[in-house]
């Protein structure tokens, strides 16, 4: 079956620092990969997506690129805010109308 | 663009009585629906997808009969927590699917409290 799998966290960062969450997949076919973010006591939003290899996706200064030969989809950003303390979920999708699979999530804590 | 709204917020009530909680899709109109349940410091886990039109379908395990689910329009699927017990108590958390087949949008969530 379908599985991902994401770094554990808290993250703890100082403003301005740079951000990495590794996520791995695994597939059987060729899935729609997305990042979601979960600020506290909200549902989730979009943050990307990529729905094929090699593509970029990127909004609000973070970018995750597709890479179908190392079956990964790593989210970074190169300056954190505090507002960007948040959950980040990274998920997979089989097909169109499929549902979502989800990682554990990862727990990213911005200090001033 | 791509709003989905959920209703109530928050919501707290007594062991052994039911609940229902409403998911829109405010500016566009999804054929698939899918509710969640996410425990504290957890991942979500997916309860069911709602097609509308047509029963739900269950993931392994959740019990149909205890969340019962209806999805009567292109824009309003709805929850019933039934007969509800403390253990419960969770964040549910709806999605619609966009026309590009391809994109979940999230509602913000309901917090379940029962006592």
């Amino acid at each position: 079956g379908n599985s991902v799998t994401q770094m554990e966290g808290p993250v703890t960062l100082s403003e301005e620092a740079f951000l990495t969450i590794n996520c791995t997949y695994t597939a059987t076919g060729y899935p729609s990969l997305f990042w979601y973010v979960q600020y506290p006591g909200e549902g989730l939003q979009l943050l990307l997506k990529a729905t094929k290899a090699d593509d970029k996706g990127s909004n609000k200064g973070f970018e995750a690129t597709y890479r179908k030969e190392t079956t990964s989809f790593h989210l970074e950003k190169g300056s954190v805010q505090v507002s960007d303390s948040a959950v980040y979920f990274c998920a997979l999708s089989e097909a169109a109308g499929n549902k979502l699979t989800f990682g554990g999530g990862t727990r990213v804590l911005v200090k001033p | 663009g791509a709003v989905v709204s959920q209703h109530p917020s928050r919501v707290i009530c007594k062991s052994g009585t039911s609940v229902k909680i409403e998911c829109r899709s405010l500016d566009f109109q999804a054929t698939t629906m899918f509710w969640y349940r996410q425990f504290p410091k957890q991942s979500l886990m997916l309860m069911a997808t709602s097609n509308e039109g047509s029963k739900a379908t269950y993931e392994q395990g959740v019990e149909k009969d205890k969340f019962l689910i209806n999805h009567a329009s292109l824009t309003l699927s709805t929850l019933t927590v039934t007969s509800a017990h403390p253990e419960d108590s969770s964040f549910y958390i709806c999605s619609a699917m966009a026309g590009d087949g391809d994109t979940q949008y999230f509602g913000p969530g309901t917090r379940l409290t029962v006592l």
